[in-house]
C-alpha cells in the first residue's frame, strides 16, 4: 500500500473508444507523474504535473490527455488509441515537483483491440 | 545521470540477508544512489537513497563505498515477498528532467524457501 490509487486495474478499449484513467495519492505530495511501461521497454514519462499545473509534456501523442483538478487526483483521458499504445499506465507522486523518491500506484494495464 | 551496472540476476535463501550491488564508477558528487525494486505486474516502489553516507530505513540499508563508485543494497531478512526486480539508479539532484526516473535492467532477485 502505497497511498496511491488507481482505477481501473485493467481496461480494454477499441480503437475509437474514449476511456479515462484515474489516480489518486493521499500522500499530501505537490508533484503527479503519469509513466508508460511497455513489454521489454524502459518506463517512459509522459507527464509531469506540479500544483496542477503542467510542468513536462514529453512529445505525447494528443490522444492522451492529461487532467489535474487539484493536487491529490489526476487523471488521462484516453482517446482512438492504438494496438501499440497497449501497455501499463503507471502514476506516481512525489512531494515535490522534480522529486526522485516517487510513489507509485499499482498501474492499469490497458490493451487497446 | 552516471550509468549503473548491476548483475542480472541473483538469488536468497528465505531469511537470509540479500546483497544487491551496483557499479557506477563515473558517479560525480552532486549524484545521488537511488534503489527501487518492481514486483512483477505492479508499480516500481522506492526502497532508499543516499549521497555518501550509509542509509538505513524500515526496508533495507544502503552501504556506499568511501570513493561513491559502488553500493550494496542489503535486505536483511529477504521473504518471498522481496523477489522482484532492483533497480539502482544515479540521479542528478540538480538536474532539469522534471522527475525522470529511467531504469536500466537491474537484478532479478529471487528469494527460495
Amino acid at each position: 500500500e502505497t497511498g496511491v490509487t488507481q482505477t481501473p486495474r485493467h481496461l480494454v478499449m477499441g480503437m475509437t473508444n474514449k476511456k479515462s484513467l484515474k489516480c489518486e495519492q493521499h500522500l499530501g505530495h505537490n508533484a503527479m507523474y503519469w509513466y508508460k511501461q511497455s513489454a521489454k521497454k524502459p518506463l517512459e514519462l509522459m507527464f509531469v504535473y506540479s500544483l496542477e499545473e503542467r510542468v513536462e509534456n514529453n512529445s505525447v501523442p494528443s490522444r492522451f490527455s492529461p487532467e489535474c483538478p487539484n493536487s491529490s487526483h489526476l487523471f488521462l483521458h484516453l482517446h482512438t488509441l492504438q494496438p501499440e499504445d497497449s501497455a501499463l499506465y503507471l502514476c506516481a507522486s512525489s512531494r515535490v515537483s522534480g522529486g526522485r523518491e516517487q510513489y507509485f500506484g499499482p498501474g492499469t494495464r490497458l490493451t487497446v483491440t | 545521470d552516471a550509468k549503473t551496472t548491476q548483475p542480472p540476476s541473483m538469488d536468497c535463501a528465505e531469511g537470509r540477508a540479500a546483497n544487491l550491488p551496483c557499479n557506477h564508477s563515473t558517479i560525480s558528487g552532486n549524484e545521488y544512489v537511488y534503489w527501487y525494486r518492481q514486483i512483477h505486474s505492479q508499480g516500481p516502489q522506492y526502497i532508499i537513497h543516499g549521497l555518501k553516507n550509509n542509509e538505513t530505513n524500515e526496508m533495507a540499508s544502503l552501504i556506499i563505498t568511501e570513493d561513491r563508485k559502488s553500493s550494496t543494497l542489503i535486505l536483511p531478512h529477504a521473504t518471498l515477498r522481496d523477489t522482484a526486480v532492483y533497480y539502482c539508479i544515479v540521479i542528478n539532484a540538480g538536474g532539469t528532467s522534471y522527475g525522470k526516473l529511467t531504469f536500466g535492467q537491474g537484478t532479478i532477485l529471487t528469494v527460495h524457501p
